[in-house]
Formats: structure tokens, C-alpha cells, sequence
């Protein structure tokens, strides 16, 4: 079974910064990762899949890097709108299962 | 525009099974480009898949509930459905249906969510 960690448990950060995330697998899932945004009360929104394509709509201040066991979620200037959980999810291909990492909460400094 | 809606009874009682459905509006179940899943959220805490379909029937679920869980769909009717057995009050949380992509295996359209409580 592969566990997903995610790293810091909480990001505070003021607006206008960068804020980055880490994400790590406990076994290889290659490029099978994708992001979530999730706010109180609304479900979780894709923002990256593959590792580091952006799904339709996400503005290009959120990116994606990383490969096989190391991943990071990168928001280059965090607007009011960005502040809410984030969470890594892998897809493991055979068997077909997926996994969601613990998540990061980004909020306000 | 695709929606996903799920329905189902708010409260259940321990050791009974949980039924949830989600419609698919706005769009075709059966697609080869699509399949589709449950995923729940405990209160206050993070997400955990539970299991999905494909349009053929085929299931697969997560090994810790599989024992518990039976994945369905109806195309005539254009849904798919949830069930899980003996329930626990582990098993409050609310639930999510979703679309997944089948080229990139992530979940791009979400129903809106349900709670579900176990409680006497």
C-alpha cells in the first residue's frame, strides 16, 4: 500500500507570496499524482494532474513538479482566494487504487 | 455543463448498510473517456477514496472497506451507487461522488456532498 505524507501540516503566509507545498510518496507513483484545493464547505477542486499539468481553468500562479516519490505544489503570489486545504492524491495503476495525502492548510499570516 | 448530484438517506443507524446514489446530469455514464468514484470525509478530517466504476460494471475498492463496500451503475438511469455495510459511527462523514478521467486518473468534477451520521 503506498501512504502519501504532506509537508508542513499548516503554511501561514501572507498575501502576495510564495507558497510551497510537499508531497511524498512511500513508493515510486512515477508522474500519478494530482493536486486539490479544498475550501470550507465546498468540495475539493483538481488544480494538477500528472504532477505538473495545470486542469482547465487553474491560473498559472499554482504549479506542479517532481516525479516518482517527490512532489511539490507551488503557489507563486497567494491570492485571498488560495487560502484553504490542499491535498496530493496518487493513482496507482495496478491494482487500480488511489490514495490522498493528509492535506496542507494554507492560511493567513 | 456535467453535474453529479448525490442523494441519500442524512442518518443511518450502526450496523445497518448506507445507500447513497449520484446522478450524472448533463452528460453521458457511459463513456469510455470517464469513470467514476466515491470518496467520503470524516468532520474535520482529510479524504479517503473509497472506491470506483467503470460503465462495463467493473469495481474496485479501497482494501480497507472492501469487505464492506458494493459499487453499482445504472445506465439506463444514468447513476451509480454506493453501499456499505455495517456501519460504525467511523463511518460519519461526508460523502463525495466524482468523475475521473480515464487518462489521468484524477477526479475532475465532484458532486456538491452529503453528510451521512451514524448514530441510534
Amino acid at each position: 500500500e503506498i501512504v502519501m505524507t504532506q509537508s508542513p501540516a499548516t503554511l501561514s503566509v501572507s498575501p502576495g507570496e510564495r507558497a510551497t507545498l510537499s508531497c511524498r510518496a512511500s513508493q515510486s507513483v512515477s508522474s500519478n499524482l494530482a493536486w486539490y484545493q479544498q475550501k470550507p464547505g465546498q468540495a475539493p477542486r483538481l488544480l494538477i494532474y500528472g504532477a505538473s499539468t495545470r486542469a482547465t481553468g487553474i491560473p498559472a500562479r499554482f504549479s506542479g513538479s517532481g516525479s516518482g516519490t517527490e512532489f511539490t505544489l507551488t503557489i507563486s503570489s497567494l491570492q485571498s482566494e488560495d487560502f484553504a486545504v490542499y491535498y496530493c492524491q496518487q493513482y496507482n495503476n495496478w491494482p487500480p487504487l488511489f490514495t490522498f495525502g493528509p492535506g496542507t492548510k494554507v492560511d493567513i499570516k | 455543463q456535467l453535474q453529479l448530484q448525490e442523494s441519500g438517506p442524512g442518518l443511518v443507524k450502526p450496523s445497518e448498510t448506507l445507500s447513497l446514489t449520484c446522478t450524472v446530469s448533463g452528460g453521458s455514464i457511459s463513456s469510455s473517456s470517464y469513470y467514476w468514484g466515491w470518496i467520503r470525509q470524516p468532520p474535520g478530517k482529510g479524504l479517503e477514496w473509497i472506491g470506483s466504476i467503470y460503465y462495463s460494471g467493473s469495481t474496485y475498492y479501497n482494501p480497507s472497506l472492501k469487505s464492506r463496500v458494493t459499487i453499482s451503475v445504472d445506465t439506463s438511469k444514468n447513476q451509480f451507487s454506493l453501499k456499505l455495510s455495517s456501519v460504525t459511527a467511523a463511518d460519519t462523514a461526508v460523502y463525495y461522488c466524482a468523475r475521473i478521467i480515464t487518462m489521468i486518473d484524477a477526479f475532475d468534477i465532484w458532486g456538491q456532498g452529503t453528510m451521512v451520521t451514524v448514530s441510534s
